[in-house]
């Protein structure tokens, strides 16, 4: 079966630095990979996915991710984190042959002080 | 557009009580998704629909939790004799066909408390 690790359940920038969030899959198959933030009472929003083809992704916010096969990871980054930025992110993905079925990894809370 | 709701927000009950939890995904989806979210924790999948039927179950954690989507659009999910463990947040999700490069638009959650 599919899992998800991220790694840092907290991570603590200062406003303008950069922000990394890793993730790494289990699967010897490279799965579809997705990064999702929550925001507080609100759902889940999609930031960028990795499906095929360039493997650096660009999404929503000034995020990007990279999905590097030979480590099995798609981490997030920002090079400059604001302020509106503090949420809390979720690295899932889903098999190539699924209908869509996510696996999420456990969440990284994100804090960004002045 | 509208997006996916979910109804109630928020769900106080008892032990032992049943409860109905509403997903209204976006109109025309065919895909629909139920995932639990304990606190702490990532979602994690609990039903599949694609059009009126279930087409993966597997996730459901016993015989006390039932899912419908009887005319392939709104869907409850059904939680009978409530323990204190089924306490999370409900979250509903919905996508164009389904598909696994599909993305998946959430709904703000049901917050499930079982006292």
């Amino acid at each position: 079966a599919q899992s998800v690790t991220q790694l840092g359940s907290h991570v603590s920038v200062s406003e303008g630095a950069l922000v990394l969030l890793r993730c790494n899959y289990s699967s010897s198959v490279p799965p579809y990979l997705f990064w999702y933030v929550q925001y507080p009472n609100q759902g889940l929003q999609l930031l960028l996915k990795y499906t095929t083809g360039a493997t650096l992704v660009k999404g929503i916010n000034g995020f990007e991710a990279e999905f590097k096969k030979s480590e099995t990871s798609f981490h997030l980054t920002k090079p400059s984190a604001h302020m509106s930025d503090a949420a809390e992110y979720f690295c899932a993905v889903s098999d190539r042959a699924s209908y869509g079925k996510l696996t999420f990894g456990q969440g990284t809370i994100l804090t960004v002080h002045p | 557009g509208a997006g996916v709701s979910q109804t109630p927000s928020n769900k106080v009950t008892e032990k032992g009580k049943y409860v109905e939890l509403r997903c209204d995904p976006i109109s025309g989806h065919t895909a629909l998704y139920w995932y639990r979210q304990s606190l702490g924790q990532g979602p994690e999948f609990l039903i599949y629909f694609q059009g009126t039927g279930a087409a993966d179950d597997s996730g459901l954690p016993n015989d006390r939790f039932f899912a419908v989507r009887p005319e392939g659009s709104v869907s409850t999910l059904k939680i009978q004799r409530t323990e204190r463990g089924d306490s999370a947040v409900y979250l509903c999700a919905s996508s164009p066909l389904g598909g696994g490069a599909e993305t998946q638009y959430f709904g703000p959650g049901t917050r499930l408390l079982v006292l």
